[in-house]
This record gives structure tokens, sequence and C-alpha cells, in this order.
């Protein structure tokens, strides 16, 4: 595609349940990474993908979040058993490589909204 | 672990004036990337410019330039000619040239055009 798509584009859930997110990176590129946004902040890093492999998950805040991306394309971020405190907007951005000098390109972000 | 501040939540400025946006960043590399990024409120995260530390040139594009003062970690976006289409949350980030691959957000200045 043309940019990174990410679905859907908002989501409401209750309390305790499960989500998932969906990412689309830009074709042919390698490297996908995952943040999140809280209101009136900047985006935080929750984890990074080189390939299939998580080469870095350090951001994510506890044991209920988790993130794949079998084929080394597609990425879902999950979370299990939801929190009011996990609201916010989840972007994700592509790169071609994982190379310093490689742009992160980004989705327009699934809004996640915990009653 | 590094860390940026922008120190403006808001700013304004009229249409056609020139704007510049602060931010000052702490790390113990020596060589890294910052970047200036826009978010409309499509909320998809724009680059506007990119800074290599290594590089001693201050970086511009079209309109768009950063006065780099690494010794203070401090590096500036200036707008010139502001458009009422420049209307959006910038933010300030920073990358490890090696290493981590995450950008390291502030926490954004809001931008308002006055036409």
């Amino acid at each position: 595609g043309a940019g990174v798509s990410q679905t859907p584009s908002n989501k409401v859930t209750e309390k305790g349940k499960y989500v998932e997110l969906r990412c689309d990176p830009i074709s042919g590129h390698t490297a996908l990474y995952w943040y999140r946004q809280s209101l009136g902040q900047g985006p935080e890093f929750l984890i990074y993908f080189q390939g299939t492999g998580a080469a870095d998950d350090s951001g994510l805040p506890n044991d209920r979040f988790f993130a794949v991306r079998p084929e080394g394309s597609v990425s879902t971020l999950k979370i299990q058993r939801t929190e009011r405190g996990d609201s916010a907007v989840y972007l994700c951005a592509s790169s071609l490589t994982s190379v310093g000098t490689d742009t992160q390109y980004f989705g327009p972000g699934t809004r996640l909204t915990v009653l | 672990a590094q860390t940026v501040t922008q120190s403006q939540p808001e700013m304004s400025v009229q249409e056609a004036e020139t704007v510049t946006l602060s931010c000052t960043y702490d790390t113990s590399e020596s060589d890294y990337y910052l970047f200036w990024y826009k978010q409309p409120p499509s909320r998809q995260m724009i680059l506007v410019i990119r800074q290599e530390a290594y590089k001693q040139q201050n970086a511009t594009e079209n309109r768009f330039s950063v006065n780099f003062q690494k010794a203070a970690k401090s590096f500036s976006l200036k707008i010139s000619d502001s458009q009422l289409g420049d209307a959006a949350m910038y933010f300030c980030a920073y990358r490890n040239y090696q290493g981590a691959q995450k950008l390291v957000f502030g926490q954004g200045t809001r931008l308002t055009i006055n036409p």
C-alpha cells in the first residue's frame, strides 16, 4: 500500500475485555514499531520488530501486552484484561530497515477507549 | 536513558511570520539523530526535518530549518513564512545512532496559525 495502515481506527471496549489492534506496514519495510500516545503526551515506545522477531520489547508496560508479526509484514498488538488506563492512541510505524538513517513512517493510529 | 523536553506547550504565530519551537534533550551518546515530527488532527505523524548529530551544518527543508547546538543539547525548529496548513502538534524526537532504534519523543508543542 501507499502508507502504513491501522485497523480499526477507533475501538471502544469494556474493562476486562481482550482487544487486538492491527498494523499493515509499507510493503517491503522490514522494521516495525508500536508506540502508545496518551492524551496530551508524546508517543512512547512499546515494541520494535526486525522481520518476524521482537528486537526490543522493553516498552511493553506489563504482561497483559503482547505483539506478534508472524510473517514479517502485518503486526498485531494484543491487550488482555484491558484497564481504563490502557485508553490511548496506539501508533504503528515502519521503516525500510532498522538502520538509524531510515525514516520511520507512521500510520494514523487506533484510538482505544476502555470504559 | 535519553529524555527530550519541549518547554512550550502552546505557541501561536501570525500567518506569513516566523516562529521558533524549542527542544532540549539529554543523552550520554556522541552520535545520534534528532527529528521534528508534525501531527495534524488526523493523528498521522509526519516527518518534518532530521539532523544527524555528527553533522555540524544545520538541516533545512524549504521553510523549515533547525538550530542544532550540540554542546547545549538544544534542537529548535524555525518555521518561516508560516502557513495555515502548518497548524498542528509538533514533536521533537531523539534516536540513538546505534543500538536501540526507538524514537524518544518530547511532550509536544501545539502551534496555532492566526490568519
